[in-house]
C-alpha cells in the first residue's frame, strides 16, 4: 500500500538536543498526524493537524501542516531520555473515519 | 477517553491452528476498526477495515479467507487468523476512529508467534 517518505529513517542524540523530522507524500493529505510508538505498543498520538498551513505545539513538541498538504515536520525541543522511541506521521484524505497512511517511521535514540 | 483494549497481548500459536483477537472499544462506539500488521523495524500497513453489521474491506494482497474479521457490535471488532503460519508471525494491531472530533485511537497491540 502507499506509504509517507519520513526523513531521517534514525536519529542518535544527545539528551537536550533538539530533533527535527519530517514527511512527505506525493500526494495531498486533508489531516496529518504525529504518533509515538515504543517498543510492544501501539501508537499513541501526539500532535494532529488539520488545515494547511498550521502550527501546533503539545509541551516540547510542535508539529506543521505543509501549505501544500504534501508534507508535514515534527520538531522536539530540549530532549529527554522517555522521547526514545519510534515517530510516525500519518495522514488521510479525509477529515474522520478514512483508513491511515503511516510514514516510514523515524527511530530516535539517546546517546547517554 | 476513546480507549481501545486489545486482547491478547501476545500469543504463541502452532502451526496450522487458528488465532483471535479482540478489539473492544470501551468508552465510545466504534463504527468502523482498522486492523493493522507491524513486521519488525517496519510502519503499520492497512490490513482490513472493518465496519459494523457489514462484510470488511480487505487492503490488496490480503488474505480474507484466512485473515476473518466480524464486526458484529458497536464495541467490538475480531481478527481471526486462520490455519496460521510462520510467517504470519507479526504484531497486529487495531485502531479506531474517535466518534467526537477527529482522530484515531489504538488498541496496545498482539504480538503473535507462529511455531
Amino acid at each position: 500500500g502507499q506509504q509517507l517518505n519520513q526523513s531521517p529513517q534514525s536519529m542518535f542524540i544527545q539528551e537536550g538536543e533538539d530533533v527535527s523530522m519530517n514527511c512527505t507524500s506525493s500526494s495531498i493529505f486533508n489531516t496529518w498526524l504525529w504518533y509515538k510508538q515504543d517498543p510492544g505498543e501501539g501508537p499513541v498520538l501526539l500532535i494532529a493537524l488539520y488545515k494547511a498551513g498550521e502550527l501546533t505545539s503539545n509541551g516540547r513538541l510542535t508539529a506543521q501542516f505543509g501549505i501544500t498538504r504534501k508534507d508535514s515536520f515534527l520538531n522536539i525541543s530540549a530532549s529527554i531520555p522517555s522521547d526514545v522511541g519510534i515517530y510516525f506521521c500519518a495522514g488521510t484524505g479525509g477529515f474522520g473515519n478514512e483508513k491511515l497512511t503511516f510514514g516510514t517511521g523515524t527511530r530516535l535514540t539517546i546517546i547517554p | 477517553g476513546a480507549v481501545v483494549s486489545q486482547h491478547p497481548s501476545w500469543v504463541i500459536c502452532k502451526s496450522g491452528t487458528s488465532v483471535k483477537i479482540e478489539c473492544r472499544s470501551l468508552d465510545f462506539q466504534a463504527t468502523t476498526m482498522f486492523w493493522y500488521r507491524q513486521f519488525p523495524k517496519q510502519s503499520l500497513m492497512l490490513m482490513a477495515t472493518s465496519n459494523e453489521g457489514s462484510k470488511a474491506t480487505y487492503e490488496q494482497g490480503v488474505e480474507k479467507d484466512k485473515f476473518l474479521i466480524n464486526h458484529a457490535s458497536l464495541t467490538l471488532s475480531t481478527l481471526t487468523v486462520t490455519s496460521a503460519h510462520p510467517e504470519d508471525s507479526s504484531f497486529y494491531i487495531c485502531s479506531a476512529p474517535y466518534t467526537s472530533g477527529y482522530g484515531y485511537t489504538f488498541g496496545s497491540g498482539t504480538r503473535l508467534t507462529v511455531v
